[in-house]
């Protein structure tokens, strides 16, 4: 059974700062990664998906990087600001499970001004 | 607007009633999906449909749950006798299924909050 997990549960930047998000998942096998945006009582919002066989993908700010053998994404936002205050899901696509996405815990992420 | 459509946005119910979802995918999209979401915690996979057919239901929470998508185009989330462990957002999301790379990302609605007292 495929297992993701978030590292840190939250997080407290300044304003401008680089920061990066952790994601690792237990069985490699795996489809897709995708990481999402969700603010406070709203749905989620894709912010990037990494097929299995690519290494990073970006747009904008941000910067995704999958090691698939090591079953870990890192998330990389560069100079943060306080628009960025959210929290970030990492969800996998299992090669053995169908079609549904399994979602890690989260990464509740504030940058203060 | 051409997102994911949820309705209603809230929904407060007494415990044992009956409750109904409704989504709206994205219009090309022949794929739907229902995730639930308790606080603090990421989306949980319940069911998905191709077209009309649903074709995983293993992870719904209990025969409380049901869902449809009759014409393959919206489709409702019911929940039956609600117990005040059923609180959640349910978030619906939508995919395409084709040749190319990323027919496959979800995309998500605002989801519906349900709080059962």
């Amino acid at each position: 059974k495929q297992e993701v997990t978030q590292i840190p549960a939250a997080l407290s930047v300044p304003e401008g700062e680089n920061l990066v998000l952790n994601c690792s998942f237990t069985d490699s096998a795996i489809y897709n990664l995708q990481w999402f945006r969700q603010d406070p009582g709203k749905g989620l919002t894709s912010l990037l998906l990494i097929q299995s066989s690519q290494r990073e993908q970006t747009s904008g700010r941000l910067n995704a990087s999958l090691d698939k053998s090591s079953g870990r994404s890192t998330l990389y936002i560069a100079a943060s600001q306080p628009g960025d205050s959210a929290t970030y899901l990492c969800a996998v696509r299992s090669n053995n499970a169908g079609n549904m996405l399994t979602f890690g815990g989260g990464t509740r992420l504030m940058v203060k001004p | 607007d051409t997102g994911v459509s949820q309705n209603p946005r809230h929904k407060i119910t007494k415990r044992g009633q009956n409750v109904t979802f409704r989504c709206d995918p994205i219009s090309e999209h022949n794929r739907l999906y229902w995730y639930r979401q308790t606080l603090g915690q990421g989306p949980e996979f319940l069911t998905y449909f191709q077209n009309e057919a649903q074709l995983d239901k293993s992870r719904l929470l209990s025969d409380r749950f049901s869902a449809e998508r009759p014409k393959g185009s919206f489709s409702t989330l019911e929940i039956q006798r609600t117990e005040q462990g059923d609180s959640a957002m349910y978030l619906c999301a939508s995919s395409s299924f084709g040749q190319t790379p990323l027919s496959y990302e979800q995309y998500f609605g605002p989801g519906t909050r349900l709080t059962v007292t």
